[in-house]
């Protein structure tokens, strides 16, 4: 079964720090990734996501990610975070041949606290 | 916003009791999926319907059921409440012409209480 591991729970930075933030996945097959952003009161919503091709994607909002193929790692990244990049994220995977329906499975998720 | 809507927002029970909770997807959605998230823990897939059938089950036993309507509403039913039922259960839906590539909108969820 695939799983996903977020490393950091809660993590608190000024405005203008960089960001990453860690995912890991097990499966060993061809996989989607995701990651999702859940602001406060909102909606969870799609942050950006991978299928295939430049394994840099580039998000919404600045944030961009990595898939790492050899390291089942796909890592989230911002240059210069902002107050209102406080929200909560997670990274899910969806290994696309579970019988030709979407079954993502989503990490614990990251608390982000952006202090001014 | 995304489109989708869910109902009640917040609902309260007891053990033993059953529940339906409902969702109204984007128009034109013909897949919705259900997620129960625990406190402090992410979503976690309960099924998906594609067209008014069932396609996939993740880990949870069958007094979870739902409906697909082809008004693009759906419902999440749980018989036999119990304690552990204590959740945010969200909707997504999505197209469903790739399940590989299609986004899912996420509604606001329902979160349910049993006591």
């Amino acid at each position: 079964a695939q799983s996903v591991s977020q490393h950091n729970h809660h993590v608190i930075l000024s405005e203008a720090a960089s960001l990453e933030l860690g995912c890991n996945y097990s499966y060993g097959g061809t996989v989607n990734l995701f990651w999702y952003v859940q602001y406060p009161g909102q909606h969870l919503q799609l942050l950006l996501k991978y299928f295939s091709g430049d394994p840099l994607v580039k998000g919404i909002k600045g944030f961009e990610a990595e898939f790492i193929k050899s390291k089942f790692s796909f890592n989230l990244r911002k240059p210069s975070v902002q107050w209102s990049d406080t929200a909560e994220y997670f990274c899910a995977v969806n290994a696309p041949y579970s019988g030709g329906y979407q079954k993502v499975t989503f990490g614990i998720g990251t608390k982000l606290q952006v202090i001014p | 916003e995304t489109g989708v809507t869910q109902s009640p927002t917040h609902l309260i029970k007891t053990r033993g009791q059953q529940v339906t909770l409902r969702c109204s997807s984007q128009s034109g959605h013909n897949t919705v999926s259900w997620y129960q998230q625990a406190l402090g823990q992410g979503p976690q897939f309960i099924f998906q319907y594609y067209r008014e059938e069932e396609n996939g089950r993740g880990n949870f036993p069958p007094r979870f059921s739902g409906l697909q309507f082809p008004n693009y509403s759906s419902e999440l039913n749980v018989n036999a409440l119990e304690l552990d039922d204590s959740a945010l259960y969200l909707c997504a839906s999505s197209w469903g012409e790739d399940f590989r590539t299609d986004t899912q909108y996420f509604g606001p969820g329902t979160r349910l209480t049993v006591l």
